[in-house]
């Protein structure tokens, strides 16, 4: 039973440039949810996605944006990326219904991304 | 002011010693609240669960104080296997849906 999986595991950008990360949640799973963690912080929640909408979303400017698929991969799009914009990006998924009770996100090993 | 606060620590203990790690949260509408433990350089996975009448797991109690907006983690006769960073998250649901949000977490370094 696959995990959470992210692609790419790191990767290296300058300002200006725009990234796409993906996730393909755990099997079962139909929320995905993505979160940016920086050095010494805690993971700061982007937004989550079920049935292919954008359901939630924390304090990120409209550069970030993402989208779901049918069978519930999900992608995080940033644009015209900044120095700050540098950290961890984790994807976590969750099964909806269960998700507020048991609150057990699944996450992936995360995308880390450097804006030189 | 951030919706979920920690200590950042960090906490450096030896073996057998018994730490605790506060947490609030600013959201009173919050319905439910968790734990979850990180290694360094690995992903955040769920420690327990945190109850209103507190609950234990093992060297683990966590409690909650729904009047004080307040939560709490025991980890008693510590490990060096305890060593990581632990993160207070607070589920703030809405109509839709919840989301959580996480605190910036306590570093513990528990030594021989």
């Amino acid at each position: 039973d696959a995990g959470v999986t992210q692609s790419p595991t790191h990767l290296i950008k300058t300002r200006g440039q725009q990234v796409t990360l993906r996730c393909s949640p755990k099997s079962g799973h139909d929320t995905v949810s993505w979160y940016q963690q920086a050095l010494g912080q805690g993971p700061q929640f982007i937004f989550q996605y079920y049935e292919e909408e954008e359901r939630q979303r924390g304090n990120f400017p409209d550069r970030f944006s993402g989208h779901q698929f049918p069978n519930y991969s999900s992608e995080l799009n940033v644009n015209a990326l900044l120095l700050g914009d540098s950290a961890l990006y984790l994807c976590a998924s969750s099964l909806a219904r269960l998700a507020a009770d048991t609150g057990e996100l699944f996450f992936g090993e995360g995308s880390r991304l450097t804006v030189l | 002011r951030k919706e979920v606060e920690q200590d950042p620590g960090p906490f450096n203990v030896p073996e057998g010693a018994t730490v605790a790690f506060n947490c609030t949260y600013s959201n009173s509408a919050s319905q439910s609240f968790f734990w979850y433990r990180q290694d360094c350089r690995k992903e955040p996975k769920l420690l327990m669960s945190v109850y209103s009448s507190g609950n234990e797991d093992g060297r683990f109690t966590a409690q909650l104080n729904r009047a004080s907006q307040y939560i709490s983690l025991l980890i008693r006769d510590s490990k060096l296997s305890d060593s990581a960073t632990y993160l207070c998250v607070v589920n703030f649901y809405y109509n839709q849906g919840g989301k959580l949000i996480f605190g910036q977490g306590t570093e513990l370094s528990v030594k021989p």
